[in-house]
């Protein structure tokens, strides 16, 4: 069985402060996607990378793929309140996502 | 355009009820996904459409039954519904058929089964 682990599980930090999130497997993904999720909201995409060693910037957020495409990660820069959410990482097997187990983020203005 | 569109936005059905969930993309792709989430647990697969076949049923109970009447919609009829499925269901898209793909989720519908 297929397992993303995210860690940590929750994260609270006041805005301005800076944050790492990492979605680790044994597997390895054809692609990874990340994704922000709100209270009874759905998922919303934030990138997906699919080359080993890939480096996606998208405003404050800088998403990397592991070189052997197993891990990820997710670094935030001076967090703001509107990043609060449950942050998911997916990975891309054969005929499905494989979804991390999520990190919850609070940012305290 | 990324939009899938999911009606209704909550539903509140009784254990003997009949409802159907609605979902519908028009990016022109030929994968189609439903998927349950609890509270704080990330989303769980139930079924997927690739080119409108039913490509993957992930041993979900008889009582949820899925339907895909065109490549832009998919809908999901419940029928004897147990409390515990209450949950958030999402539906999800993605490009060319293969679940490997990027996805792109509805906004859900939120259900209640009393």
């Amino acid at each position: 069985t297929q397992l993303l682990e995210q860690s940590p599980q929750f994260l609270s930090i006041q805005e301005g402060e800076n944050l790492t999130v990492y979605c680790n497997s044994s597997s390895v993904f054809s692609s990874l996607q990340w994704y922000r999720q709100e209270p009874g909201e759905g998922p919303v995409l934030l990138v997906t990378v699919v080359t080993g060693g890939e480096v996606k910037k998208l405003k404050r957020l800088t998403f990397q793929f592991g070189d052997a495409r197993k891990d990820s990660s997710l670094h935030i820069t001076a967090a703001q309140p509107g990043d609060t959410g449950l942050y998911l990482c997916a990975g891309g097997n054969t005929d499905k996502l494989i979804f991390g187990t999520g990190t919850r983020l609070q940012v305290f203005p | 355009d990324t939009e899938v569109t999911q009606t209704p936005k909550h539903l509140v059905m009784g254990m003997t009820n009949k409802k159907s969930l609605k979902c519908e993309q028009h990016m022109g792709h030929r994968a189609m996904y439903w998927y349950k989430q609890k509270a704080k647990k990330p989303p769980e697969l139930m079924f997927v459409y690739s080119y409108e076949k039913l490509s993957i049923n992930e041993s979900v109970p008889s009582r949820f039954s899925p339907e895909c009447p065109n490549s832009s919609l998919l809908n999901l009829h419940l029928h004897a519904l147990q409390p515990e499925d209450s949950a958030l269901y999402l539906c999800a898209s993605s490009r060319g058929g293969r679940g490997q793909e990027t996805q792109y989720f509805g906004p859900g519908t939120r259900l209640l089964v009393l």
